[in-house]
Protein backbone atom coordinates (compact mmCIF):
# COMPACT_ATOMS: atom_id res chain seq x y z
CA UNK A 1 0.00 0.00 0.00
CA UNK A 2 1.14 3.03 -1.06
CA UNK A 3 2.00 5.77 2.00
CA UNK A 4 1.86 9.01 0.45
CA UNK A 5 0.74 8.96 -3.39
CA UNK A 6 0.86 12.01 -5.85
CA UNK A 7 -0.94 12.56 -9.18
CA UNK A 8 0.16 13.02 -11.14
CA UNK A 9 3.91 11.83 -11.49
CA UNK A 10 4.87 13.91 -14.53
CA UNK A 11 3.35 17.10 -15.92
CA UNK A 12 4.11 18.89 -19.00
CA UNK A 13 2.17 22.47 -19.61
CA UNK A 14 2.98 25.50 -21.19
CA UNK A 15 3.33 29.28 -20.09
CA UNK A 16 0.52 30.42 -18.60
CA UNK A 17 -1.51 27.33 -17.81
CA UNK A 18 -3.14 26.45 -14.21
CA UNK A 19 -2.65 23.43 -13.17
CA UNK A 20 -2.84 20.99 -9.63
CA UNK A 21 -0.95 18.79 -8.61
CA UNK A 22 -2.89 16.06 -5.84
CA UNK A 23 -1.19 14.18 -2.71
CA UNK A 24 -3.05 11.47 -0.30
CA UNK A 25 -2.07 10.11 2.37
CA UNK A 26 -3.05 6.84 3.98
CA UNK A 27 -1.08 6.96 7.23
CA UNK A 28 -4.17 8.57 9.77
CA UNK A 29 -1.50 11.52 9.86
CA UNK A 30 -2.35 15.26 10.44
CA UNK A 31 0.60 17.32 8.94
CA UNK A 32 1.15 17.30 5.13
CA UNK A 33 3.88 18.82 3.95
CA UNK A 34 4.81 20.28 -0.01
CA UNK A 35 8.15 21.24 -0.94
CA UNK A 36 10.27 21.84 -4.11
CA UNK A 37 13.23 20.10 -5.50
CA UNK A 38 14.80 22.75 -7.97
CA UNK A 39 17.59 21.11 -10.59
CA UNK A 40 20.40 21.43 -8.13
CA UNK A 41 18.39 18.73 -6.18
CA UNK A 42 17.56 21.32 -3.14
CA UNK A 43 14.60 20.65 -1.58
CA UNK A 44 12.66 23.66 -0.01
CA UNK A 45 9.59 23.70 1.87
CA UNK A 46 6.76 25.55 0.87
CA UNK A 47 3.34 25.00 2.81
CA UNK A 48 2.85 23.11 5.55
CA UNK A 49 -0.94 21.98 6.83
CA UNK A 50 -1.93 20.44 10.78
CA UNK A 51 -5.57 19.59 10.44
CA UNK A 52 -6.21 21.56 7.35
CA UNK A 53 -4.68 24.75 8.75
CA UNK A 54 -2.03 26.51 7.07
CA UNK A 55 0.59 26.69 9.54
CA UNK A 56 3.53 27.27 7.18
CA UNK A 57 3.68 29.84 4.33
CA UNK A 58 7.19 29.90 3.00
CA UNK A 59 7.80 32.86 0.65
CA UNK A 60 5.96 31.57 -2.19
CA UNK A 61 3.86 33.60 -4.86
CA UNK A 62 0.81 33.98 -4.95
CA UNK A 63 0.24 32.01 -8.13
CA UNK A 64 1.04 28.80 -5.79
CA UNK A 65 -2.29 27.71 -3.69
CA UNK A 66 -2.56 25.11 -1.53
CA UNK A 67 -5.76 23.44 -0.40
CA UNK A 68 -6.61 20.84 2.27
CA UNK A 69 -10.00 19.14 2.24
CA UNK A 70 -9.87 16.99 4.72
CA UNK A 71 -5.87 16.04 6.69
CA UNK A 72 -5.29 12.73 4.15
CA UNK A 73 -5.28 15.21 1.16
CA UNK A 74 -3.18 18.50 0.40
CA UNK A 75 -3.68 19.47 -3.36
CA UNK A 76 -1.48 22.21 -4.81
CA UNK A 77 -2.59 24.63 -7.03
CA UNK A 78 -0.61 26.84 -10.02
CA UNK A 79 -1.88 29.93 -11.49
CA UNK A 80 -0.27 31.38 -14.77
CA UNK A 81 2.76 28.57 -14.62
CA UNK A 82 6.10 30.01 -15.54
CA UNK A 83 9.52 28.37 -16.37
CA UNK A 84 10.83 28.52 -13.02
CA UNK A 85 7.97 26.44 -11.88
CA UNK A 86 9.97 23.77 -13.29
CA UNK A 87 10.73 21.34 -10.64
CA UNK A 88 9.91 18.44 -8.86
CA UNK A 89 7.16 18.91 -6.04
CA UNK A 90 7.21 16.23 -3.04
CA UNK A 91 4.66 16.00 -0.66
CA UNK A 92 5.09 14.66 2.41
CA UNK A 93 2.77 13.72 5.75
CA UNK A 94 3.74 13.86 9.26
CA UNK A 95 1.89 12.11 12.80
CA UNK A 96 1.87 15.92 14.04
CA UNK A 97 3.76 19.06 13.60
CA UNK A 98 6.26 18.34 16.34
CA UNK A 99 7.17 14.68 14.58
CA UNK A 100 10.57 14.50 13.60
CA UNK A 101 9.60 11.19 10.84
CA UNK A 102 8.08 12.30 7.74
CA UNK A 103 7.33 10.66 4.90
CA UNK A 104 7.21 11.83 1.34
CA UNK A 105 5.72 10.85 -2.14
CA UNK A 106 7.14 9.84 -5.23
CA UNK A 107 7.40 13.31 -6.27
CA UNK A 108 5.27 15.34 -9.53
CA UNK A 109 8.17 16.30 -12.00
CA UNK A 110 6.17 19.65 -13.89
CA UNK A 111 8.15 21.10 -16.87
CA UNK A 112 6.54 24.20 -18.39
CA UNK A 113 7.59 24.82 -21.75
CA UNK B 1 21.12 32.34 7.74
CA UNK B 2 20.11 28.57 8.54
CA UNK B 3 22.40 26.17 6.34
CA UNK B 4 23.51 22.76 5.73
CA UNK B 5 26.56 21.88 3.34
CA UNK B 6 27.28 18.62 2.35
CA UNK B 7 30.03 17.06 0.99
CA UNK B 8 31.56 15.86 -1.22
CA UNK B 9 29.20 16.70 -4.07
CA UNK B 10 29.66 13.42 -5.61
CA UNK B 11 31.34 10.32 -4.76
CA UNK B 12 32.04 6.57 -6.85
CA UNK B 13 33.05 3.59 -5.04
CA UNK B 14 33.66 0.09 -5.97
CA UNK B 15 31.32 -2.15 -4.05
CA UNK B 16 32.15 -3.82 -1.20
CA UNK B 17 33.99 -0.51 0.15
CA UNK B 18 33.62 1.80 2.79
CA UNK B 19 32.56 5.75 2.34
CA UNK B 20 31.79 8.79 4.27
CA UNK B 21 30.12 11.81 3.79
CA UNK B 22 29.82 14.80 5.61
CA UNK B 23 27.07 17.26 6.83
CA UNK B 24 27.61 20.93 8.08
CA UNK B 25 25.40 22.84 9.25
CA UNK B 26 24.69 26.62 11.06
CA UNK B 27 20.81 25.64 11.80
CA UNK B 28 19.63 27.35 15.39
CA UNK B 29 17.77 26.78 17.26
CA UNK B 30 18.71 22.67 16.60
CA UNK B 31 16.46 20.47 17.00
CA UNK B 32 17.51 16.73 15.24
CA UNK B 33 19.58 16.49 11.99
CA UNK B 34 18.25 13.40 9.98
CA UNK B 35 19.88 11.49 6.79
CA UNK B 36 18.16 10.80 3.77
CA UNK B 37 18.33 8.07 0.90
CA UNK B 38 17.00 9.29 -2.56
CA UNK B 39 16.98 6.96 -5.45
CA UNK B 40 16.54 8.59 -8.85
CA UNK B 41 12.87 9.28 -9.54
CA UNK B 42 11.77 9.11 -5.85
CA UNK B 43 11.24 10.76 -2.85
CA UNK B 44 13.69 10.70 0.22
CA UNK B 45 13.51 7.79 2.40
CA UNK B 46 14.32 8.53 6.42
CA UNK B 47 18.06 6.51 7.19
CA UNK B 48 18.47 8.00 10.75
CA UNK B 49 17.46 11.05 12.90
CA UNK B 50 19.59 11.87 16.14
CA UNK B 51 18.59 14.69 18.96
CA UNK B 52 20.76 16.87 20.53
CA UNK B 53 21.88 14.73 22.86
CA UNK B 54 22.49 11.55 20.71
CA UNK B 55 26.34 11.17 19.06
CA UNK B 56 25.62 8.14 16.61
CA UNK B 57 22.64 6.11 15.02
CA UNK B 58 22.92 3.09 13.26
CA UNK B 59 20.50 1.78 10.56
CA UNK B 60 22.11 -1.54 9.03
CA UNK B 61 25.30 -0.52 6.71
CA UNK B 62 24.25 3.06 7.94
CA UNK B 63 25.94 5.10 10.71
CA UNK B 64 25.64 8.22 11.27
CA UNK B 65 27.39 10.56 13.79
CA UNK B 66 26.44 14.07 15.11
CA UNK B 67 28.91 16.12 16.81
CA UNK B 68 26.61 18.99 18.43
CA UNK B 69 29.48 21.47 19.60
CA UNK B 70 30.79 21.96 16.09
CA UNK B 71 27.78 21.37 13.98
CA UNK B 72 28.67 18.68 12.02
CA UNK B 73 27.54 15.17 11.16
CA UNK B 74 28.67 12.06 9.23
CA UNK B 75 27.13 9.26 7.55
CA UNK B 76 29.27 6.37 7.09
CA UNK B 77 28.34 3.55 4.29
CA UNK B 78 29.83 0.01 5.54
CA UNK B 79 30.44 -2.46 2.96
CA UNK B 80 28.55 -0.71 -0.14
CA UNK B 81 26.24 -2.47 -2.16
CA UNK B 82 25.00 -1.47 -5.71
CA UNK B 83 21.87 -0.64 -4.44
CA UNK B 84 23.35 2.45 -2.20
CA UNK B 85 23.64 3.97 -5.40
CA UNK B 86 21.50 7.23 -4.47
CA UNK B 87 21.43 10.34 -3.03
CA UNK B 88 22.24 11.21 0.28
CA UNK B 89 20.75 14.25 1.70
CA UNK B 90 21.50 15.89 5.21
CA UNK B 91 18.59 17.60 6.93
CA UNK B 92 18.37 19.54 9.84
CA UNK B 93 15.52 20.80 11.57
CA UNK B 94 14.90 23.73 13.91
CA UNK B 95 12.64 24.53 16.31
CA UNK B 96 10.27 27.12 15.09
CA UNK B 97 6.29 28.40 16.28
CA UNK B 98 5.06 25.74 13.40
CA UNK B 99 7.00 23.14 15.09
CA UNK B 100 9.73 21.18 12.85
CA UNK B 101 11.49 23.49 10.26
CA UNK B 102 13.42 21.66 7.87
CA UNK B 103 16.84 22.63 6.28
CA UNK B 104 17.71 20.34 3.37
CA UNK B 105 21.79 20.18 2.37
CA UNK B 106 22.07 19.44 -1.41
CA UNK B 107 22.63 16.08 -1.13
CA UNK B 108 26.06 14.36 -1.64
CA UNK B 109 25.10 11.68 -5.01
CA UNK B 110 26.64 8.37 -4.32
CA UNK B 111 27.74 5.70 -7.23
CA UNK B 112 28.66 2.14 -6.66
CA UNK B 113 30.15 0.50 -9.03
CA UNK B 114 30.99 -3.44 -9.75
Amino acid sequence: DTAVSQTPKYLVTQMGNDKSIKCEQNLGHDTMYWYKQDSKKFLKIMFSYNNKELIINETVPNRFSPKSPDKAHLNLHINSLELGDSAVYFCASSQDRQSYEQYFGPGTRLTVT
Amino acid sequence: KNQVEQSPQSLIILEGKNCTLQCNYTVSPFSNLRWYKQDTGRGPVSLTIMTFSENTKSNGRYTATLDADTKQSSLHITASQLSDSASYICVVSGWGAAGNKLTFGGGTRVLVKP
